[in-house]
C-alpha cells in the first residue's frame, strides 16, 4: 500500500503550458517535500511545507500543504524544457522519526 | 551539488555475493539515510544512522546492513544478493535527526546478474 499516491504518473505538454500534480495520502503528515530528479542523479530538494494551508513560491513554481496536512500540490506556470524531471514528494509521520516516506513519482516531460 | 558524494557510481554483481556501497555526507552533518530506488518508483527507506548507531529502519531483511564512522561517513552493506536488489541506492544527509531537510547524494546504480 502507497502510503502517498502521485497523480499524474506521465505527464507530456508543451512548453509554455500549466501543470498541476498531486501528492494525496490519507495519514497526517508533519511536513511534505518535493524533490526533483533527473536521470543518473539523486533527489533535488526544492521545497519543505510545514504548515497546514501554506503556499510556498520559487519562481514558476507553486507548492501548497493542504489544511488537513494530508495533501498537497505543484503547480508549474509556462512551463519550460528545463523542467523536465521526475518530481516526488515525500513525507514525515512525526510517529516515524525522520523516516520520509516518498510518492512513486510524477515524470514530467516539456516538450519545445 | 549536495556535497554528499557516493562510491562506486555503477556496480554489477552477481546473484549470491555481497556488496558494500560508501556515502560521504555533507559537511557537518551528523544523520545519514539509505534509500533504494526501484526503476519507476520513489525510494523506499532502508534505515537511518544517527552518530554511529542506527536509528531507525524500513522494511527491509537483516541482510541489508549499515555502519557510520566517527566522521559521519557511511556504508551500506548487502549480503546474499538477488535479483531485486537491483536498483539505484541513495544516500542523504541531514543536519541532525531532527531537522526537515536532507540533502541526497547521485547514487550507486547496482545491477545483479
Amino acid at each position: 500500500t502507497q502510503l502517498l499516491e502521485q497523480s499524474p504518473q506521465f505527464l507530456s505538454i508543451q512548453e509554455g503550458e500549466n501543470l498541476t500534480v498531486y501528492c494525496n495520502s490519507s495519514s497526517v503528515f508533519s511536513s511534505l517535500q518535493w524533490y526533483r530528479q533527473e536521470p543518473g542523479e539523486g533527489p533535488v530538494l526544492l521545497v519543505t511545507v510545514v504548515t497546514g494551508g501554506e503556499v510556498k513560491k520559487l519562481k514558476r513554481l507553486t507548492f501548497q500543504f493542504g489544511d488537513a496536512r494530508k495533501d498537497s500540490s505543484l503547480h508549474i506556470t509556462a512551463a519550460q524544457p528545463g523542467d523536465t524531471g521526475l518530481y516526488l514528494c515525500a513525507g514525515l509521520k512525526e510517529t516515524s522519526g525522520s523516516r520520509l516516506t516518498f510518492g512513486e513519482g510524477t515524470q514530467l516531460t516539456v516538450n519545445p | 551539488e549536495t556535497g554528499v558524494t557516493q562510491s562506486p557510481t555503477h556496480l554489477i554483481k552477481t546473484r549470491g555475493q555481497q556488496v558494500t556501497l560508501r556515502c560521504s555526507s555533507q559537511s557537518g552533518h551528523n544523520t545519514v539515510s539509505w534509500y533504494q530506488q526501484a526503476l519507476g518508483q520513489g525510494p523506499q527507506f532502508i534505515f537511518q544512522y544517527y552518530r554511529e548507531e542506527e536509528n531507525g529502519r524500513g522494511n527491509f531483511p537483516p541482510r541489508f546492513s549499515g555502519l557510520q564512522f566517527p566522521n559521519y561517513s557511511s556504508e551500506l552493506n548487502v549480503n546474499a544478493l538477488e535479483l531485486d536488489d537491483s536498483a539505484l541506492y541513495l544516500c542523504a544527509s541531514r543536519v541532525d535527526r531532527v531537522s526537515y531537510e536532507q540533502y541526497f547524494g547521485p547514487g550507486t546504480r547496482l545491477t545483479v546478474t
